[in-house]
């Protein structure tokens, strides 16, 4: 199985801040990465799919890049709606589709 | 995008069998392109799908919980079904319906999900 990782299980920003989030496969996986976001007690919702393609509806602050192992995920200026935690998952093989363990972005 | 909806039994007892049924509307679950999905994430922790559907004659399980596992699907409803057998305290979590499209270039990703629906087993 492809196992996700991500380097933080917290970041620390405040409203403005350019955020990073990383996330990294076991393997290469090329571009075959998503990126979600899920606020308390509510469904994750799909931002970036294929590493670098916004989803529609998804704010322009939100972009993502990466090929191969290592991904990333960008907030431009961090907005008060933007404090939740936030999932990678790959597409490359077979179930189970693996998703990371979270990153979540809360108040510094 | 379509909208989906969990329901059945929140609480169900050690070794019994869960079982949840995913309504969909705005869109027929006969749909080219379309897995129908049931992802489940325990309190606190990450996510794990469980399993997919594609047609009723096509299936996809998360191999650590394959033996376990059966999702079926009704056109006639627009719905698609999950029963985990001989469930335990592990198997308390958040469950959620998702449908996962797949495209072109193999591209990939959960675009829709349900609100999730709680489920305990404790006797």
């Amino acid at each position: 199985d492809i196992q996700m990782t991500q380097s933080s299980s917290s970041v620390s920003a405040s409203v403005g801040d350019r955020v990073t989030i990383t996330c990294r496969a076991s393997q290469s996986i090329s571009n075959y990465l998503n990126w979600y976001q899920q606020k308390p007690g509510k469904a994750p919702k799909l931002l970036i799919y294929a590493a670098s393609r916004l989803q529609s509806g998804v704010p322009s602050r939100f972009s993502g890049s990466g090929s191969g192992t290592d991904f990333t995920l960008t907030i431009s200026s961090l907005q008060p709606e933007d404090f939740a935690t936030y999932f990678c998952q790959q597409s490359y093989s077979s179930l189970p589709f693996s998703f990371g363990p979270g990153t979540e972005v809360v108040v510094k | 995008q379509v909208q989906l909806q969990e329901s059945g039994p929140r609480l169900v007892k050690p070794s019994q069998t869960l079982s949840l049924t995913c309504t969909v509307s705005g869109g027929s679950i006969d749909i080219g392109s379309y897995y129908w999905s049931w992802i489940r994430q325990p309190a606190g922790k990450g996510l794990e799908l469980v399993g997919q559907i594609f047609t009723s004659d096509s299936t996809n399980y998360n191999p650590s919980l394959k033996s376990r596992v059966t999702i079926s699907m009704d056109t006639s409803k627009n719905q698609f079904s999950l029963e985990l057998s001989s469930v335990t305290a592990a198997d308390t979590a958040m469950y959620y319906c998702a449908s996962m499209y797949s495209g072109s270039y193999g591209r990939r990703y959960f675009d829709s999900w349900g609100q999730g629906t709680l489920v305990t087993v404790s006797s």
